[in-house]
């Protein structure tokens, strides 16, 4: 079964410094790789996936992410972050169901 | 499409007593997938349905908990009965089968 393991469960940073987010996963088979984000008292919405093609993924308010097969990863990353990118950030992996990691906490500070 | 609903946003209750938490998929998704929430645990998977049918209930944790899918277009969550440590936020989500899964707002259910 695939899982997921996202390596810092809090990520303090200064409003425009870049940013990235590691997601390590394990699965057996080809598999589907997301991020989302949760802003407080919200649920989750999605940032965005990686399904097949480019390894490269880009997605919503200037997040990116890499596939790296090799490594097993699918890093998130901003190059300059902004104080309302203060969130909770989960991966996910997704085989026959999607499981999500633990999650890692976002903090831009001014 | 106004997304996947959750009834309802809050529900405080005392122990003992039974609760329900309702959650209408988007139309045309044919998987829905019940998670609890806490501080302690992170992000449970609960239970997942495809076409209606429950496909891994591992996650439920005891036999208090029990999922039901009607319809299409319809699940319950019931805690039965329900405890204090049942305190989450318990989200449901849809999806078509391994594509992304679109959450619902949550339920935050305090049990007293």
């Amino acid at each position: 079964a695939q899982s997921v393991t996202q390596l810092d469960s809090q990520v303090p940073v200064f409003e425009e410094a870049p940013v990235e987010l590691r997601c390590n996963y394990s699965s057996s088979v080809s598999v589907y790789l997301f991020w989302y984000v949760q802003y407080p008292n919200q649920g989750l919405q999605l940032l965005l996936k990686y399904l097949s093609g480019s390894t490269l993924v880009k997605g919503i308010n200037g997040f990116e992410a890499e596939f790296n097969k090799s490594q097993t990863s699918f890093h998130l990353r901003k190059p300059s972050v902004h104080i309302s990118d203060t969130a909770e950030y989960f991966c996910a992996v997704s085989e026959s169901d999607m499981r999500f990691g633990a999650g890692t906490r976002l903090t831009v500070k001014p | 499409d106004a997304g996947v609903i959750q009834s309802p946003r809050h529900e405080v209750t005392e122990m003992g007593q039974e609760v329900t938490l309702r959650c209408k998929p988007i139309s045309g998704h044919n998987s829905l997938f019940w998670y609890r929430q806490t501080m302690m645990r992170g992000l449970e998977l609960l239970i997942y349905f495809n076409n209606n049918v429950p496909i891994d209930d591992s996650g439920m944790p005891e036999d208090r908990f029990s999922a039901k899918m009607p319809n299409a277009s319809f699940s319950t969550l019931k805690i039965q009965p329900s405890e204090p440590r049942d305190s989450a936020v318990y989200f449901c989500a849809s999806s078509l089968v391994n594509n992304e899964q679109f959450f619902g707002p949550g339920t935050r259910l305090t049990v007293l």
